[in-house]
């Protein structure tokens, strides 16, 4: 158990709707990134937020948005679903300094009909 | 970040030690270089990390060459939940700290 949760384990929906992923860190972590693995495919860095405020961007879509509130959980906001945003979607945090490992949690595992 | 080269897939018998190279060749003098693993669409899990110097810890040892353009990933006695894509990942130890991930090695520990 790495100490990071995410909820739902599985979401199923249709094109065009709405769904939010949640995260919550391990205990004192700042940092937050989210991941995106489409199918037997390799992890693609989405965004990453330090203590509330955005600290980088990847390969985010527009309609997809993200989040970290004062109690440092995170929520991820995918919007106008298609098809091709079937994916495993995965949350990391870590502690401050740079060369932290990242803990990941279980994911969520989105399939879009 | 550089970019990272390993072997689709590889072998190991179970009890065995496996050896997962990573070819990094265009690293640059602040590059860490960090294994993760990933057993079956569970969340990745972190191993071990090095910037030049050789290190170890109670799950694995990686041995970094003296030129840093390569290293490998030791994991001393394979056991069947050693089965997993592990990732080699180089990155700069900045304040981006996301991690750029490749295909990774699929690892196949047999009995």
């Amino acid at each position: 158990d790495s100490g990071v949760t995410q909820t739902p384990k599985h979401l199923i929906t249709a094109t065009g709707q709405r769904v939010t992923l949640r995260c919550s860190p391990r205990s004192g972590d700042l940092s937050v990134y989210w991941y995106q693995q489409s199918l037997d495919q390799g992890l693609q860095f989405l965004i990453q937020y330090y203590n509330g405020e955005e600290r980088a961007k990847g390969n985010i879509l527009e309609r997809f948005s993200a989040q970290q509130f004062p109690d440092l959980h995170s929520e991820l906001n995918l919007s106008s679903l298609e098809l091709g945003d079937s994916a495993l979607y995965f949350c990391a945090s870590s502690g401050p300094a740079g060369y932290n490992e990242q803990f990941f949690g279980p994911g969520t595992r989105l399939t879009v009909l | 970040d550089a970019k990272t080269t390993q072997p689709t897939s590889m072998d190991c018998a179970e009890g065995r030690a496996a050896n997962l190279p990573c070819n990094h060749s265009t690293i640059s003098g602040n590059e860490y270089v960090y294994w993760y693993r990933q057993i079956h669409s569970q969340g990745p899990q972190y191993i071990i990390h090095g910037l030049k110097n050789n290190e170890t810890n109670e799950m694995a040892s990686l041995i970094i060459t003296e030129d840093r353009k390569s290293s490998t990933l030791i994991l001393p006695h394979a056991t069947l939940r050693d089965t997993a894509v592990y990732y080699c990942i180089v990155r700069v130890w900045d304040s981006n700290y996301q991690l750029i991930w490749g295909a990774g090695t699929k690892l196949i520990i047999k009995p």
